[in-house]
């Protein structure tokens, strides 16, 4: 069965300094990963995703993620983080035997203060 | 950009009366759509796989006869909640693939949330 953890429900930092979001997961088969971003009341804006090749996925808004197969695990990164990047964070995966079901973490609440 | 579209946004209904909820592919054809359920502070929980033309596929534990979901074209699915209750309470997000475009990517509507008192 494919699973993700997101083992943190809050994330808070400083704005200008790094900012990591925890995810790792558990499938059967290779995993395609995502990470989505949700505001309140709105649906989920897709920040970026790994499928294959690099390890180290670049996305919207200055965010990155690294897929570590070893340690089955996909961490949200930012360099300098914004008040703005205030928001409800999922790591969600999929596989070729679930093509076009996503299986989502419980969200990380990330929050920036000035 | 490709938009999925989700009508309403907020719906407050009795208890035991049904609910129907509209998810639309403004500028691009699904031919697969996906169901989402959200509670407060928790995951997304797939609940089933809209497919046009065709029966929807549910998740293991979501019942078919509670949620009923109709693709009935590759623009337009529909998810009623029968005779709700007010533990059907809710956010529900559907979200839809532009295979044209990228077919990697999920793009989600904006939500309704559903509360039956």
């Amino acid at each position: 069965a494919q699973s993700v953890a997101q083992p943190e429900d809050q994330v808070n930092v400083a704005e200008g300094n790094p900012l990591t979001v925890k995810c790792t997961y558990s499938v059967s088969g290779n995993p395609y990963l995502f990470w989505y971003v949700q505001y309140p009341n709105r649906g989920l804006q897709f920040l970026l995703k790994y499928i294959t090749g690099d390890n180290l996925v670049k996305g919207s808004y200055g965010f990155e993620a690294e897929f570590n197969k070893s340690q089955t695990s996909f961490h949200l990164k930012k360099p300098s983080a914004l008040v703005s990047d205030s928001a409800l964070y999922f790591c969600a995966v999929e596989t070729g035997s679930t093509l076009g079901r996503l299986y989502f973490g419980r969200g990380t609440q990330l929050t920036v203060w000035p | 950009g490709a938009v999925v579209s989700q009508h309403p946004s907020r719906v407050i209904c009795k208890s035991g009366t049904s609910v129907k909820i509209e998810c639309r592919s403004l500028d691009f054809q699904a031919t697969t759509m996906f169901w989402y359920r959200q509670f407060p502070k928790q995951s997304l929980m797939l609940m089933a796989t809209s497919n046009e033309g065709s029966k929807a596929t549910y998740e293991q534990g979501v019942e078919k006869d509670k949620f009923l979901i109709n693709h009935a074209s590759l623009t337009l699915s529909t998810l009623t909640v029968t005779s709700a209750h007010p533990e059907d309470s809710s956010f529900y997000i559907c979200s839809a693939r532009d295979f044209r475009r990228d077919p990697e990517k999920l793009f989600f509507g904006s939500g309704t949330q559903l509360s039956v008192l």
